[in-house]
């Protein structure tokens, strides 16, 4: 069973930087494309960012340039790096897995970033 | 990148009858080499993350009920519920997974009971 945990959510002053994880269970991240998606309050469903399972990261205009997203293999965790905070990017950040020709279809909890002075 | 607009922004529909939601994207996501539509539905309940229904525009999911059906290629499609349960009452996304380096998903369609 395929298990997605994110966690390293809170609160964030703007232009701070928080760094978010998702641990994996019952797949191996570095063969699998990984992404992050988010949701707004009360809003819908925004791609963040993906990673290939061959290594090539994607991102969504809005955030290009200041996430990145990253893999560590030997704890099999995904990471999204977020600099430059803003109040839009106030979310809960899903971690999701894909597989070639196939849309998101395992899912973590989420967690939530809140961008605010 | 490729737009998805859903039809309608809400819905209510009795218990028992038929609820409709559509989905136009503002170009083809039929993918030639396949011919698969890399267009999805998603599920989600309050405080939960989505979850995936219909894959390839018609193929249901391992585990969800078959009044749930999805149709069309191309640009337009249709998520059908052929007879609504109370367990139903969620918001519904499409997605499209044909670009590969900028997915998108439709602004969801919220399902209440009349």
């Amino acid at each position: 069973e395929v298990l997605l945990v994110e966690s390293g959510g809170g609160l964030i002053q703007p232009g701070g930087s928080l760094r978010l994880s998702c641990a994996a269970s019952g797949l191996t991240v570095s063969s699998n494309y990984m992404a992050w998606v988010r949701q707004a309050p009360g809003k819908g469903l925004q791609w963040v960012s993906l990673i290939s399972a061959g290594g090539t990261s994607y991102y969504a205009d809005s955030v290009k340039g200041r996430f990145t997203v990253s893999r560590n293999s030997s704890k099999n965790t995904l990471h999204l790096q977020m600099n430059s905070l803003r109040a839009e990017d106030t979310a809960v950040y899903y971690c999701a897995r894909r597989r070639a020709g196939l849309p998101f279809e395992s899912w973590g909890q989420g967690t939530p970033v809140t961008v605010s002075s | 990148d490729i737009v998805l607009t859903q039809s309608p922004d809400s819905l209510a529909v009795s218990l028992g009858e038929r609820a409709t939601i559509n989905c136009k994207s503002s170009q083809s996501v039929l993918y030639s080499s396949n011919n698969k539509n890399y267009l999805a539905w998603y599920q989600q309940r309050p405080g939960q993350p989505p979850t995936l229904l219909i894959s390839s525009a018609s193929t249901r999911e391992s585990g969800v009920p078959d009044r749930f059906s999805g149709s069309g290629s191309g640009t337009d499609f249709t998520l059908t519920i052929s007879s609504l349960q109370a367990e139903d009452v969620a918001v519904y996304y499409c997605h499209q997974y044909y670009s590969t380096s900028q997915y998108t998903f439709g602004q969801g369609t919220r399902l209440e009971i009349k």
